[in-house]
This record gives structure tokens, C-alpha cells and sequence, in this order.
């Protein structure tokens, strides 16, 4: 099962637009991730936040997590071509088993 | 580029058939974790391996089993492959069991027929 769950499923937009992505889950947790993958390869570390940690920025990324609402945003400003990608957020469920649950993911499509 | 790398890239088996995925961590990780995406959707969890011993199991059956080496390398087993387990297995490496930054192999593509 997956605690995550991204919205929207799929996005399109044009070059130099912002793209946001949201994400809720389930249970408490430790911390929050986001990672990208490309053409159905494997994943890259984005950012991670942490439960006590409201927002955080990297480069042209932008995180928030609201934990009262189990929810998470992405933000890429000014997007780019090479933007285009699955976005999936991954939550650690404060569980012992040391695994990420991941959501269905976001695919994002940017437009040159 | 990650530094974890995964062999083979792309395999093709029979249902019934048995496989054996490989997985090489990156420099200085002691920790595996073993995903499985299917297509269209977000990894899942199958378990985890820290200093050769299993670490945490998901919700997957007997079948898929797991070693890790003293070099910390990885191998995934899958026996009685069924139709389903079709998907992208994907490999991580971290440098402690925890759930903080993971660090994902390329995959290895398995479909069963």
C-alpha cells in the first residue's frame, strides 16, 4: 500500500511557468522526502524535510509541510525542458522497519 | 550518477522461472534497500539489509529473499516468478538504516512472460 499520495497525477506546462505538486499521507512521521526519476530509471534525492521544519528551499525548489493536515508541496519555479519528469514524495510512517513509502507520483511535463 | 549500479539492465523470464537481481552500494554505504515499481506507479518497499543481516521487510512474500556481502554488494532472489512481478527493481544504498537520503541504482527492468 502507499501512504503517499501525489496530486495532480499528471501536469503540463510551458517553459519559465512554476509547477507545484502536492502530496498527502497517513500516518506520523519523521521526515519527508521528494525525489525525481526520469523515464522510468532510478530516483534522485531532491530534499528532505523534517517534522519539525515548516518549509525549505534548495535551488529553485521550494518544500512545505504542513503535519496537523499530513501534507506536503513541491514548488519548481521557472521550470525548464529539463524539468520534465515523475516527482514522487516518500514518508518514513515513524515506523522501525527503516523503509520510505512512496506515492503514485506526479508527472510532470514541461513544454520548451 | 549515484555511484550504486545494478545488474542487469533489462531481463526477460518465464513465469515459474527463478532470478537473481544484483546490486553494487555506493563507496562507504553499509545499507541496502531492495524496491519494486511497477509500472505507472511508486516504489515499494521489499526489505532492507544492514551489515548483512535483513533489516526490515515490506509486504511481499517468502519468495523474494535477499543477501548482502562483506563488501556490502546485494542480491535480490525471486523464485516462482509470477506475471506480476513484471516491474522495475530498484536498488539503494544509504549509509545507516535510517530512512534519511537514499541513494537509488538505475534498476533493473524484469519482465516475466
Amino acid at each position: 500500500s502507499q501512504q503517499g499520495e501525489e496530486d495532480p497525477q499528471a501536469l503540463s506546462i510551458q517553459e519559465g511557468e512554476n509547477a507545484t505538486m502536492n502530496c498527502s499521507y497517513k500516518t506520523s512521521i519523521n521526515n519527508l522526502q521528494w525525489y525525481r526519476q526520469n523515464s522510468g530509471r532510478g530516483l534522485v534525492h531532491l530534499i528532505l524535510i523534517r517534522s519539525n521544519e515548516r518549509e525549505k528551499h534548495s535551488g529553485r525548489l521550494r518544500v512545505t509541510l504542513d503535519t496537523s493536515k499530513k501534507s506536503s508541496s513541491l514548488l519548481i519555479t521557472a521550470s525548464r525542458a529539463a524539468d520534465t519528469a515523475s516527482y514522487f514524495c516518500a514518508t518514513d510512517g515513524n515506523n522501525a522497519g527503516n523503509m520510505l513509502t512512496f506515492g503514485g507520483g506526479t508527472r510532470l511535463m514541461v513544454k520548451p | 550518477e549515484t555511484g550504486v549500479t545494478q545488474s542487469p539492465t533489462h531481463l526477460i523470464k518465464t513465469r515459474g522461472q527463478q532470478v537473481t537481481l544484483r546490486c553494487s552500494s555506493q563507496s562507504g554505504h553499509n545499507t541496502v534497500s531492495w524496491y519494486q515499481q511497477a509500472l505507472g506507479q511508486g516504489p515499494q518497499f521489499i526489505f532492507q539489509y544492514y551489515r548483512e543481516e535483513e533489516n526490515g521487510r515490506g509486504n511481499f512474500p517468502p519468495r523474494f529473499s535477499g543477501l548482502q556481502f562483506p563488501n556490502y554488494s546485494s542480491e535480490l532472489n525471486v523464485n516462482a516468478l509470477e506475471l506480476d512481478d513484471s516491474a522495475l527493481y530498484l536498488c539503494a544504498s544509504s549509509s545507516a538504516p535510517s530512512t534519511d537520503t537514499q541513494y537509488f541504482g538505475p534498476g533493473t527492468r524484469l519482465t516475466v512472460l
